[in-house]
């Protein structure tokens, strides 16, 4: 069975700070894809980035990194230096074999950073 | 510009009535897709079409059912039969070269 857990429900931080959302997945095969989205107030869902089960390579995008570990079925994601505006809830989600590309979703970490 | 519209943002709904979602998108996108989601939960497939004139339930597809008629267009009906529907429903869609799929604004949907 296909699976993502992002244990950590709300997450508040002073702006500045740097923090990390988790998230660990679970899966049988072995060619996967993972993803993580944004979702603002406004409710639309932005993608943010996303990572193949061949590429461990971890990736920076400005103030945000990913750390994808295989070896713990891992896939966090940081923000450094946060911002007011990084506020929202952020999920990941996971694509696992098959066709349908079905994305499967975590229940999603709200990120409140205070000013 | 290219994207994903949805209309309309907030739609009211009697119990007992069907109501249609709209989906439309202008990025040429071949897959599509219904998310419903709910207050502290994340998405859950409703429909997905990845072809015209074809489509499959997803997890939750009591109560709902859609068509795929043009390529740009995935509309969601509610039928009296989802004994809850109240909820923000998600449209998306995706390209058959890259597995991300991109989202529209949402339809919150609340049953009076």
């Amino acid at each position: 069975a296909q699976k993502v857990t992002q244990a950590q429900t709300e997450i508040s931080v002073v702006e500045k700070e740097d923090v990390t959302l988790d998230c660990v997945y679970e899966t049988r095969d072995t060619t996967y894809y993972l993803f993580w989205y944004k979702q603002p107030p406004s409710g639309e869902l932005v993608f943010l980035i996303r990572r193949n089960s061949f590429d461990e390579q971890n990736e920076i995008s400005g103030r945000y990194s990913w750390n994808f570990q295989k070896s713990t079925s891992s896939f966090n994601f940081t923000i450094t230096a946060s911002q007011v505006v990084d506020s929202a809830v952020y999920f990941c989600a996971l694509i696992s074999g098959g066709a349908t590309n079905k994305l499967i979703f975590g229940t999603g970490t709200l990120l409140a950073v205070q000013p | 510009d290219g994207g994903i519209t949805q209309s309309p943002k907030y739609l009211f709904r009697k119990e007992g009535q069907n109501v249609t979602l709209s989906c439309e998108q202008n990025l040429n996108h071949d897959a599509m897709y219904w998310y419903r989601q709910d207050p502290g939960q994340g998405l859950r497939l409703i429909y997905y079409s990845q072809i015209v004139n074809d489509f499959q339930k997803g997890d939750i597809a009591e109560g709902y059912s859609v068509s795929r008629e043009k390529k740009e267009s995935f509309p969601l009906t509610v039928t009296s039969a989802q004994k809850n529907p109240t909820a923000f429903y998600l449209c998306a869609s995706k390209t058959g070269r890259h597995n991300e799929q991109f989202f529209g604004p949402g339809t919150r949907l609340t049953v009076l």
